[in-house]
């Protein structure tokens, strides 16, 4: 257990839906991190907020909506998704978004299928 | 851009053996390093953290070293055991944002 949980863990669904990720992280950390991770890939950074502000958006797809309402809960909003954006999610946490000693904390992810 | 690299993309060695697993990263300005450990279908669980001003690490069984100038780092992992088998990504944090940039892995694999 890190201290960064994700629900749900699994998620099918259709490409008309609209569904909503959830993290929340409970380390009194001040930055929160979208990951996405799929086969045979690195890990690719979609989304990052400190203080509850968006501080970088990486030419993500309008499809994929985030929101942070405070310092310890972030969500990724899914609606019209393509079946290539099946993958796993992952969640991460830091003390701060800024590069010096920060260590970061994963969440165990959502395995998202899009059928 | 930073580019992390992580070869071999996976390794079997038998139980007991001493094991170095490789990271190489193009920029050198980074601010530190982590290794993490990712069983099939979880998320990611960070093993050692490296300052940039660090050379090394060690935790039980493991010890991370760090060379900035040349680029790279390893992993040292003592008396492997088949509970060790997992993939293990390497990632550096640079730029303003503290982005962590990964490698793709390396998947071991410990036979009893």
């Amino acid at each position: 257990e890190t201290g960064v949980t994700q629900t749900p863990r699994h998620l099918v669904m259709g490409m008309t839906n609209k569904k909503s990720l959830k993290c929340e992280q409970h380390l009194g950390h001040n930055a929160m991190y979208w990951y996405k991770q799929s086969a045979k890939k690195p890990l690719e950074l979609m989304f990052v907020y400190s203080l509850e502000e968006r501080v970088e958006n990486n030419s993500v797809p309008s499809r994929f909506s985030p929101e942070c309402p405070n310092s310890s809960h972030l969500f990724l909003h899914l609606h019209t998704l393509q079946p290539e954006d099946s993958a796993l999610y992952l969640c991460a946490s830091s003390q701060d978004s800024t590069g010096w000693g920060t260590e970061a904390f994963f969440g165990q992810g959502t395995r998202l299928t899009v059928v | 851009k930073q580019e992390v690299t992580q070869i071999p993309a996976a390794l079997s060695v038998p139980e007991g053996e001493n094991l170095v697993l490789n990271c190489s990263f193009t920029d050198s300005a980074i601010y530190n390093l982590q290794w993490f450990r990712q069983d099939p279908g979880k998320g990611l669980t960070s093993l050692l953290l490296i300052q940039s001003s660090q050379r090394e690490q060690t935790s039980g069984r493991l010890n991370a070293s760090l060379d900035k100038s040349s680029g790279r780092s390893t992993l040292y992992i003592a008396a492997s055991q088949p509970g060790d088998s997992a993939t293990y990504l390497c990632a550096v944090r640079t730029g303003a944002n503290s982005k962590l940039t990964f490698g793709k892995g390396i998947t071991l694999s410990v036979r009893p």
